[in-house]
């Protein structure tokens, strides 16, 4: 069962264009959800994290949009980088911190100079 | 955020053989888990390494087969055991405490032959 889901195994974007990453849930116990970043022969790197009690959280030129009803959450990056192409997961937990994440199985963005 | 530590950084190991992998952090952490990521799939949660007490592990992980052990606030070990070609996989160690996101180290790449 899986209960966070990215749909979107890979995706390719221009470099300087906006790259939106889409995640999904099932689990209406969320109530924190979070971006990683992954690359090659490195851990997760954390990226953003939104609360269920907003609908948008902004960092630089990463902002996360979550949409509790439809049970959808986006990551928006713009402009995008080359440095940016990487594995990005969506993860979602009932605590910030004291509590198990649970992944999706992550997209991978390329960045195309 | 805290510097996390993994030893070894990747194995070949035989089958029917264990590893122990260590986990060390900068700063004293509130929790620590430890997390596996199987080729070409998410990561999945093994267990919550409890400081001074057995860990909690995660429907379809035991602890027989892989042990976990944290004597202190900043350190803590998990063992693969009697190990198959099945366990080859990613094994991650992350740290967070209540309202922060977790943060990952580098992880352990484990090959079985």
């Amino acid at each position: 069962d899986q209960q966070v889901k990215q749909n979107s195994p890979s995706l390719s974007v221009q470099e300087g264009r906006i790259s939106i990453l889409n995640c999904d849930y099932t689990n209406s116990m969320f109530d924190y959800f979070l971006w990683y970043k992954k690359y090659p022969a490195e851990g997760p790197t954390f990226l953003i994290s939104i609360s269920s009690i907003k609908d948008k959280n902004e960092d630089g030129r990463f902002t996360v949009f979550l949409n509790k009803s439809a049970k959808h959450l986006s990551l928006h990056i713009v402009p995008s980088q080359p440095g940016d192409s990487a594995v990005y997961f969506c993860a979602a937990s009932a605590v910030l911190g004291n509590e198990k994440l649970t992944f999706g199985t992550g997209t991978r963005l390329t960045i195309i100079p | 955020s805290a510097v996390i530590s993994q030893k070894p950084s990747r194995d070949i190991c035989q089958r029917g053989t264990s590893l122990t992998i260590q986990c060390q952090v900068d700063s004293q952490v509130t929790m620590m888990f430890w997390y596996r990521q199987q080729p070409g799939q998410s990561l999945t949660l093994i267990a919550t390494a409890n400081q001074g007490s057995e860990a909690t592990y995660e429907s379809g992980f035991v602890i027989d087969k892989f042990p976990i052990s944290r004597p202190n606030l900043t350190f803590s070990t998990l063992t693969v055991s009697n190990m198959s070609p099945e366990d080859s996989s990613i094994y991650l160690c992350s740290v967070g405490g209540f309202g922060m996101p977790q943060h990952f180290g580098d992880g352990t790449r484990l090959s079985i032959l």
